[in-house]
């Protein structure tokens, strides 16, 4: 079993749909999660960071984490063709070097 | 504002040949590592580097050597390449190891050994 799981997609969606993008995972030490957005052939980038359970909000993106279910979502609100990538989760129970990543779904939002 | 810079973007390799992938980043970032990303497989930690002359190894180093001589750069060494070893690699670098700070990756170098 892969520490963390995350669907590969592609996930498909019209303009302006309302995208739930979603990770499980077994270790009870992550203490940090993390999104990034990840564009064909570019590096990742980071797109949102949550400490421990809660929600964090910015702008269209939200970031939900349920420790108790082993679970971590990202919603994307009113998507847009730009918003088309990769989006990994990542997370550690301490420091950059502990970081496990999922493997990526791959959204494409149409016009 | 350059970031992270990696050389070459792509590169063929025959089994059993070397090369260096090369990373600079001009942030001034005391930490810096180096991804195979696989499909399927995610991200996975090669090397990593607290500082010039401070190295350690991450969850898949079997096969490849590091070097920290700058702050600046971290190159990094494949010495008998493998078909495994067929991926694309990434660069990252952070102000600290802490997950308060951001980790900003290059753009990536496409290996194929054949």
């Amino acid at each position: 079993q892969k520490e963390v799981e995350q669907d590969p997609g592609p996930l498909s969606v019209p303009e302006g749909a309302i995208v739930s993008l979603n990770c499980t995972y077994s270790n009870s030490a992550f203490q940090y999660f993390m999104w990034y957005r990840q564009y064909s052939r570019k590096g990742p980038e980071l797109l949102m960071y949550t400490y421990s359970s809660g929600n964090k909000e910015d702008g269209r993106f939200t970031a939900q984490v349920d420790k108790s279910s082993k679970y971590i979502s990202l919603f994307i609100r009113d998507s847009q063709p730009s918003d088309s990538a990769t989006y990994l989760c990542a997370m550690a129970p301490s420091g950059f070097q502990k970081l496990v990543f999922g493997t990526g779904t791959r959204l494409l939002v149409s016009p | 504002n350059a970031g992270v810079t990696q050389t070459p973007k792509f590169r063929i390799l025959k089994i059993g040949q070397s090369m260096t992938l090369q990373c600079t980043q001009d942030m001034n970032h005391n930490y810096m590592y180096w991804y195979r990303q696989d499909p399927g497989m995610g991200l996975k930690l090669i090397y990593y580097s607290v500082g010039a002359g401070i190295t350690d190894k991450g969850e898949v180093p079997n096969g490849y050597n590091v070097s920290r001589s700058t702050t600046e750069d971290f190159p990094l060494r494949l010495e008998l390449a493998a078909p495994s070893q067929t991926s694309v690699y990434f660069c990252a670098s952070s102000l600290g190891l802490n997950m308060n700070t951001e980790a900003f990756f290059g753009q990536g170098t496409r290996l194929t050994v054949v």
